[in-house]
């Protein structure tokens, strides 16, 4: 079935940089632009990043602007997201989520805590 | 960045009882919003895309309408397992942006 699972989270150092990654299964992954959304405890929802299906178009979030990379590897089905600089807000659960009609297909998540 | 706000931000209601949350944006959008439902500790559901059109597997209790920058989500008889958080995303201009998110909980 069509799947997104996201792996690479955990407790982070400030200041400290991270990858996460999200493998995709069940659809044509190069045909489908994607996207990494956040959601900081207790808190809404925040879009990140966009890559287009063939990676050659990318577009950030101005709140992340510089130090986030979103990037991808068809021929794996993966997304990356390349955070680096961590602070205490980058704190979150990161979803990669297929974009379509929206936002049609989400992974179930993976927790980053930025902390000494 | 476009701006999205919801209304209400919470809100009780009963079993059976007909809901509608609104979603604004700070600049036309055409018909490019979503709606997403998230329960605690979930990921977020699409509801419905492009304004009016219901997501694969949706009930059709859901519906959507609106355009420019004015939505509409309704949900005509609010049933036990709707008691969620829902949000708008305008998914017209990069970078996407959400809503702020309505809470719908018990009276």
């Amino acid at each position: 079935q069509v799947q997104l699972v996201e792996s690479g989270g955990g407790v982070v150092q400030p200041g400290k940089s991270l990858r996460l990654s999200c493998a995709a299964s069940g659809f044509i992954f190069s045909s489908h632009g994607m996207h990494w959304v956040r959601q900081a405890p207790g808190k809404g929802l925040e879009c990140l990043a966009f890559i287009s299906s063939d990676g050659t178009i990318k577009y950030y979030a101005d709140s992340v602007k510089g130090r986030l990379t979103i990037s991808r590897e068809n021929s794996r089905k993966r997304l990356y997201l390349q955070v680096n600089s961590l602070r205490g807000d980058d704190t979150a659960v990161y979803y990669c989520a297929r974009g379509g009609y929206g936002l049609d297909v989400w992974g179930q998540g993976t927790t980053v805590t930025v902390s000494s | 960045d476009i701006q999205l706000t919801q209304s209400p931000s919470s809100l009780s209601a009963s079993v059976g009882d007909r809901v509608t949350i609104t979603c604004r944006a700070s600049q036309g959008i055409r018909n490019g919003l979503g709606w997403y439902q998230q329960k605690p500790g979930k990921a977020p559901q699409g509801l419905i895309y492009a304004a009016s059109y219901l997501q694969s597997g949706v009930p059709s209790r859901f519906s959507g309408s609106g355009s420019g920058t004015e939505f509409t989500l309704t949900i005509s008889s609010l049933q036990p397992e709707d008691f969620a958080t829902y949000y708008c995303l305008q998914h017209n201009n990069y970078p996407w942006t959400f809503g702020q998110g309505t809470k719908v909980d018990i009276k």
